[in-house]
Protein backbone atom coordinates (compact mmCIF):
# COMPACT_ATOMS: atom_id res chain seq x y z
CA UNK A 1 0.00 0.00 0.00
CA UNK A 2 0.83 3.99 -0.04
CA UNK A 3 3.70 4.86 2.35
CA UNK A 4 4.43 8.52 3.34
CA UNK A 5 8.17 9.02 4.86
CA UNK A 6 9.15 11.85 6.49
CA UNK A 7 11.99 12.98 8.02
CA UNK A 8 13.95 13.71 10.18
CA UNK A 9 11.99 12.42 12.97
CA UNK A 10 13.26 14.92 15.31
CA UNK A 11 15.14 18.31 14.66
CA UNK A 12 16.31 20.39 17.53
CA UNK A 13 17.34 23.94 16.27
CA UNK A 14 18.23 27.30 17.78
CA UNK A 15 15.87 30.02 17.71
CA UNK A 16 16.81 31.50 14.53
CA UNK A 17 18.03 29.28 12.50
CA UNK A 18 16.72 27.40 9.73
CA UNK A 19 14.29 24.71 9.82
CA UNK A 20 13.25 21.79 6.98
CA UNK A 21 10.97 18.28 7.14
CA UNK A 22 11.03 16.20 3.80
CA UNK A 23 8.24 13.96 2.89
CA UNK A 24 8.24 11.09 0.26
CA UNK A 25 5.74 8.51 -1.44
CA UNK A 26 6.37 5.78 -2.45
CA UNK A 27 3.85 6.26 -5.35
CA UNK A 28 2.62 9.82 -6.91
CA UNK A 29 -0.03 11.88 -5.44
CA UNK A 30 -2.88 13.81 -6.53
CA UNK A 31 -1.73 16.16 -3.34
CA UNK A 32 -0.01 16.65 -0.74
CA UNK A 33 -1.06 18.77 2.66
CA UNK A 34 1.00 19.89 5.54
CA UNK A 35 -0.23 19.82 9.42
CA UNK A 36 1.33 21.16 12.63
CA UNK A 37 0.61 19.89 15.83
CA UNK A 38 1.52 21.47 19.11
CA UNK A 39 2.12 19.79 22.03
CA UNK A 40 -1.15 18.39 23.81
CA UNK A 41 -3.30 19.52 20.76
CA UNK A 42 -4.67 18.16 17.55
CA UNK A 43 -2.94 18.89 14.03
CA UNK A 44 -4.20 21.82 12.34
CA UNK A 45 -4.12 22.22 8.26
CA UNK A 46 -1.28 24.49 6.84
CA UNK A 47 -1.71 23.98 3.60
CA UNK A 48 -2.09 21.53 0.51
CA UNK A 49 -0.57 21.24 -2.57
CA UNK A 50 -1.52 20.02 -6.10
CA UNK A 51 0.68 20.77 -8.75
CA UNK A 52 3.81 19.42 -10.09
CA UNK A 53 6.92 21.61 -8.53
CA UNK A 54 4.10 23.89 -7.03
CA UNK A 55 5.85 26.05 -4.35
CA UNK A 56 3.44 27.90 -1.74
CA UNK A 57 4.45 30.25 1.16
CA UNK A 58 3.26 31.52 4.01
CA UNK A 59 5.10 34.39 6.39
CA UNK A 60 8.21 32.04 7.14
CA UNK A 61 7.13 28.91 5.94
CA UNK A 62 8.10 27.71 2.56
CA UNK A 63 6.16 24.23 0.66
CA UNK A 64 7.30 22.63 -2.38
CA UNK A 65 5.92 19.59 -3.98
CA UNK A 66 8.34 18.01 -6.22
CA UNK A 67 7.67 17.60 -9.92
CA UNK A 68 6.70 13.73 -10.06
CA UNK A 69 4.34 14.50 -7.23
CA UNK A 70 5.98 12.11 -5.03
CA UNK A 71 7.86 14.29 -2.58
CA UNK A 72 7.30 17.32 -0.47
CA UNK A 73 9.46 20.04 1.66
CA UNK A 74 8.54 22.04 4.69
CA UNK A 75 10.98 24.79 5.23
CA UNK A 76 11.07 27.57 8.27
CA UNK A 77 13.09 30.55 7.84
CA UNK A 78 14.60 32.04 11.43
CA UNK A 79 12.80 29.63 13.75
CA UNK A 80 10.64 31.18 16.83
CA UNK A 81 9.36 29.90 19.71
CA UNK A 82 5.79 29.59 18.19
CA UNK A 83 7.00 27.39 15.84
CA UNK A 84 7.50 24.65 18.21
CA UNK A 85 5.29 21.33 17.21
CA UNK A 86 5.34 18.40 15.34
CA UNK A 87 4.85 18.63 11.33
CA UNK A 88 3.16 15.88 9.11
CA UNK A 89 2.86 15.47 6.21
CA UNK A 90 0.23 13.44 4.42
CA UNK A 91 -0.85 12.84 0.98
CA UNK A 92 -3.27 10.99 -1.17
CA UNK A 93 -2.99 8.82 -4.48
CA UNK A 94 -6.45 6.66 -4.84
CA UNK A 95 -6.53 6.37 -1.13
CA UNK A 96 -7.74 8.40 1.91
CA UNK A 97 -4.87 10.36 3.32
CA UNK A 98 -1.37 9.06 4.04
CA UNK A 99 0.11 10.64 6.80
CA UNK A 100 3.66 11.09 7.36
CA UNK A 101 5.11 9.95 10.99
CA UNK A 102 6.18 13.76 11.44
CA UNK A 103 8.83 15.72 12.28
CA UNK A 104 9.06 17.27 15.97
CA UNK A 105 10.66 20.49 16.09
CA UNK A 106 12.36 21.67 18.97
CA UNK A 107 13.53 25.62 19.15
CA UNK A 108 15.68 26.43 21.91
CA UNK A 109 15.75 30.02 22.96
CA UNK B 1 -13.50 27.78 9.19
CA UNK B 2 -15.19 24.44 9.43
CA UNK B 3 -14.94 23.32 13.19
CA UNK B 4 -15.41 19.65 14.47
CA UNK B 5 -16.13 18.92 18.13
CA UNK B 6 -15.24 15.95 19.62
CA UNK B 7 -16.68 15.08 23.22
CA UNK B 8 -15.19 14.07 25.50
CA UNK B 9 -11.81 15.31 26.13
CA UNK B 10 -10.85 12.99 28.66
CA UNK B 11 -12.11 9.61 29.88
CA UNK B 12 -11.12 7.81 32.91
CA UNK B 13 -12.33 4.50 33.48
CA UNK B 14 -12.23 0.74 34.72
CA UNK B 15 -11.07 -1.74 33.00
CA UNK B 16 -14.33 -3.79 31.22
CA UNK B 17 -16.13 -0.65 31.18
CA UNK B 18 -17.22 0.66 27.11
CA UNK B 19 -16.65 3.95 25.90
CA UNK B 20 -17.92 6.39 23.67
CA UNK B 21 -16.94 8.92 21.78
CA UNK B 22 -18.47 11.42 19.78
CA UNK B 23 -17.13 13.57 17.04
CA UNK B 24 -19.29 16.23 15.87
CA UNK B 25 -18.79 18.20 12.50
CA UNK B 26 -20.49 21.61 13.90
CA UNK B 27 -21.27 24.23 10.12
CA UNK B 28 -21.00 21.53 7.58
CA UNK B 29 -22.14 17.80 6.68
CA UNK B 30 -19.42 15.20 6.69
CA UNK B 31 -20.63 11.76 4.57
CA UNK B 32 -17.12 10.57 5.50
CA UNK B 33 -14.93 10.92 9.03
CA UNK B 34 -11.83 9.32 9.56
CA UNK B 35 -11.07 7.59 13.35
CA UNK B 36 -7.42 7.95 13.82
CA UNK B 37 -4.93 6.60 17.38
CA UNK B 38 -2.14 8.29 18.61
CA UNK B 39 0.50 6.91 20.57
CA UNK B 40 2.56 9.70 22.70
CA UNK B 41 4.88 11.15 20.78
CA UNK B 42 3.89 9.42 17.70
CA UNK B 43 2.18 10.06 14.06
CA UNK B 44 -1.05 9.64 13.59
CA UNK B 45 -2.70 5.61 12.84
CA UNK B 46 -5.55 5.56 10.45
CA UNK B 47 -8.22 3.33 12.27
CA UNK B 48 -11.19 3.40 10.30
CA UNK B 49 -12.89 5.50 8.31
CA UNK B 50 -16.63 6.20 9.56
CA UNK B 51 -19.43 6.42 6.10
CA UNK B 52 -22.67 7.83 6.89
CA UNK B 53 -25.61 5.59 6.49
CA UNK B 54 -22.86 2.39 5.73
CA UNK B 55 -20.47 0.22 7.57
CA UNK B 56 -17.62 1.54 8.41
CA UNK B 57 -13.89 0.55 6.66
CA UNK B 58 -11.82 -0.64 9.43
CA UNK B 59 -7.69 -0.70 8.79
CA UNK B 60 -5.98 -4.08 8.84
CA UNK B 61 -5.33 -5.00 12.49
CA UNK B 62 -8.27 -3.00 13.94
CA UNK B 63 -10.80 -5.16 15.40
CA UNK B 64 -14.27 -4.30 14.47
CA UNK B 65 -15.80 -5.68 17.07
CA UNK B 66 -13.77 -3.36 19.56
CA UNK B 67 -14.32 -0.67 18.38
CA UNK B 68 -17.67 0.07 17.34
CA UNK B 69 -18.32 2.90 14.40
CA UNK B 70 -21.29 4.60 14.07
CA UNK B 71 -22.13 7.40 11.60
CA UNK B 72 -26.20 7.49 11.70
CA UNK B 73 -25.99 11.19 10.47
CA UNK B 74 -24.30 13.46 8.16
CA UNK B 75 -22.66 15.41 11.06
CA UNK B 76 -22.12 12.55 13.83
CA UNK B 77 -19.99 9.85 14.09
CA UNK B 78 -19.31 7.89 17.00
CA UNK B 79 -16.47 5.67 18.23
CA UNK B 80 -17.34 3.42 21.26
CA UNK B 81 -14.23 1.14 22.27
CA UNK B 82 -15.93 -1.96 23.95
CA UNK B 83 -15.04 -3.19 27.18
CA UNK B 84 -11.93 -1.17 27.15
CA UNK B 85 -8.29 -2.61 28.92
CA UNK B 86 -5.21 -0.53 29.74
CA UNK B 87 -3.89 -1.40 26.35
CA UNK B 88 -6.19 0.72 24.74
CA UNK B 89 -5.51 3.51 26.61
CA UNK B 90 -4.08 6.32 23.79
CA UNK B 91 -5.22 9.63 22.19
CA UNK B 92 -8.00 8.90 19.73
CA UNK B 93 -9.23 11.89 17.24
CA UNK B 94 -11.36 12.35 14.67
CA UNK B 95 -10.81 14.22 11.03
CA UNK B 96 -13.42 15.31 8.60
CA UNK B 97 -13.01 16.58 5.17
CA UNK B 98 -14.91 19.50 4.69
CA UNK B 99 -15.50 19.61 1.60
CA UNK B 100 -16.12 16.79 -0.30
CA UNK B 101 -14.05 14.10 -1.21
CA UNK B 102 -12.16 12.31 1.79
CA UNK B 103 -8.61 13.30 0.24
CA UNK B 104 -9.34 16.74 0.94
CA UNK B 105 -7.49 18.94 3.82
CA UNK B 106 -9.15 17.26 6.88
CA UNK B 107 -10.38 19.40 10.60
CA UNK B 108 -9.54 17.50 13.50
CA UNK B 109 -11.56 17.34 16.39
CA UNK B 110 -9.61 18.27 19.17
CA UNK B 111 -9.33 14.81 20.16
CA UNK B 112 -10.13 12.21 23.58
CA UNK B 113 -7.37 10.71 26.41
CA UNK B 114 -8.42 7.85 26.95
CA UNK B 115 -7.11 6.06 29.92
CA UNK B 116 -8.11 2.80 31.21
CA UNK B 117 -7.24 1.38 34.94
Amino acid sequence: GQQVMQIPQYQHVQEGEDFTTYCNSSTTLSNIQWYKQRPGGHPVFLIQLVKSGEVKKQKRLTFQFGEAKKNSSLHITATQTTDVGTYFCAGSGNTPLVFGKGTRLSVIA
Amino acid sequence: GAVVSQHPSWVICKSGTSVKIECRSLDFQATTMFWYRQFPKQSLMLMATSNEGSKATYEQGVEKDKFLINHASLTLSTLTVTSAHPEDSSFYICSAPSTGPSNQPQHFGDGTRLSIL
